[in-house]
């Protein structure tokens, strides 16, 4: 079936740092995938999304290509600030096969510190 | 309304009471998930409602688990002879239909004792 696999977390910076969380996926046709965001105490939120092979996600200043050679969508930011901290899920929608359900991977910490 | 509107909010029940859960998605969304947060961990799936199609049930992880969705709107999750382990967020989802991304409640935080 589906899955999505994320790096594990925490992962900690510092404020203007480089970011990238690394995710890859396992799906069956060619699936939409989604990058969500939860800030403390707050509910999932997406964040970006990509539909086809090569298309590039982007908002907030973050970005997700979706690369189907790899099958990975991995998050990338140029210089994060301590808003930034959050958990961050990949997932993934399945065309065929795995039903539409969104699948999800385990989430990845980021602790942005000044 | 505005957004997937879930209650109740927070819901503290004893061991072995049934407990229900409501989600109203967003209106016209004909996709409706349910999933579960346990604290520190990921998003598991339980289920998936799709317009007028079967749901699929299979994230459900016991008999114990129920959900319905009348009228293609507003759906109940509910859980039978709550247990300790049953205590976790659970999240209600809908998109517009089956290939568009899913818009979250807050969730409800279920916490049995």
């Amino acid at each position: 079936g589906d899955s999505v696999t994320q790096m594990e977390g925490p992962v900690t910076l510092s404020e203007e740092a480089f970011l990238t969380i690394n995710c890859t996926y396992t799906a069956t046709g060619y699936p939409s995938l989604f990058w969500y965001v939860q800030y403390p105490g707050e509910g999932l939120q997406l964040l970006l999304k990509a539909t086809k092979a090569d298309d590039k996600g982007s908002n907030k200043g973050f970005e997700a290509t979706y690369r189907k050679e790899t099958t990975s969508f991995h998050l990338e930011k140029g210089s994060v600030q301590v808003s930034d901290s959050a958990v961050y899920f990949c997932a993934l929608r399945g065309l065929t096969g795995g039903g539409n359900k969104l699948t999800f991977g385990t989430g990845t910490q980021l602790k942005v510190e000044l | 309304g505005a957004g997937v509107s879930q209650s109740p909010s927070n819901k503290v029940t004893e061991k072995g009471k049934d407990v229900e859960l409501r989600c109203d998605p967003i209106s016209g969304h004909t996709a409706l998930y349910w999933y579960r947060q346990s604290l520190g961990q990921g998003l598991e799936f339980l289920i998936y409602f799709q317009g007028n199609s079967a749901p699929d049930k299979s994230g459900l992880p016991s008999d114990r688990f129920s959900a319905e969705r009348t009228g293609g709107s507003v759906s109940t999750l509910t859980i039978q002879r709550t247990q300790q382990e049953d205590s976790a967020v659970y999240l209600c989802a809908s998109s517009l239909n089956s290939i568009t991304e899913a818009f979250f409640g807050q969730g409800t935080r279920l916490t049995v004792v």
